[in-house]
């Protein structure tokens, strides 16, 4: 069965430090890969997508994500991270022989600390 | 846009006691989810839709059911609230094709006591 994989499940930084998170999936075929952010008491909301083309995507609030074929990773990386970025985030894949379910990691829990 | 839209937003429930968590979405979108979300287990699919008419079951569809007469509306029925419903629902929905993203709603937290 497909699954999604985020190695960490809490990270604790402090702001200013660089952030990478990982995942990895498992499926050989096609793939859209996303990430999702999650804020203290809001909804889910996209954070950056990987469709086709160019493996290194950007996403919204200075984030962007590498996808590597060969490791079946899209980490999710910020140079510089703020106190705002506090928050949860859930790397999920649509497999090519699916086309409506997606596949959800566990989710990491980001504290950046003042 | 209003997006997805859930109601309620918090709900307190007795055991044994049934609920509908209304969802609806005004984007015209053909696939409509619910997950559960419970802490350290990320998203888990309940139940999914595919177009009017038309639902199936997720990975834990125990306990749920849902209907879809409609393109923009897609509620989940508990019939009989357990504590181990106790959790955070979320609708999204999503257009056709494979190259989509989903939209979801604010969450509903149950509480089943």
């Amino acid at each position: 069965a497909q699954s999604v994989s985020q190695h960490n499940h809490h990270v604790i930084l402090s702001e200013a430090a660089s952030l990478e998170l990982g995942c990895n999936y498992s499926y050989g075929g096609t793939v859209n890969l996303f990430w999702y952010v999650q804020y203290p008491g809001q909804h889910l909301q996209l954070l950056l997508k990987y469709f086709s083309g160019d493996p290194l995507v950007k996403g919204i609030k200075g984030f962007e994500a590498e996808f590597i074929k060969s490791k079946f990773s899209f980490n999710l990386r910020k140079p510089s991270v703020q106190w705002s970025d506090t928050a949860e985030y859930f790397c999920a894949v649509n497999v090519s022989n699916s086309n409506y379910q997606l596949i959800w990691g566990a989710g990491t829990k980001l504290i950046i600390k003042p | 846009n209003a997006g997805v839209t859930q109601t309620p937003k918090f709900r307190i429930l007795k055991i044994g006691q049934s609920m509908t968590l209304q969802c609806t979405q005004d984007m015209n979108h053909n696939y409509m989810y619910w997950y559960r979300q419970d802490p350290g287990m990320g998203l888990k699919l309940i139940y999914y839709s595919v177009g009017a008419g038309i639902t199936d079951k997720g990975e834990v569809p125990n306990g749920y059911n849902v209907s879809r007469s409609t393109t923009e509306d897609f509620p989940l029925r508990l019939e009989l609230a357990a504590p181990s419903q106790t959790s955070v629902y979320f609708c999204a929905s999503r257009p056709t094709g494979h190259n989509t993203e989903a939209f979801f709603g604010q969450g509903t937290r149950l509480t089943v006591v």
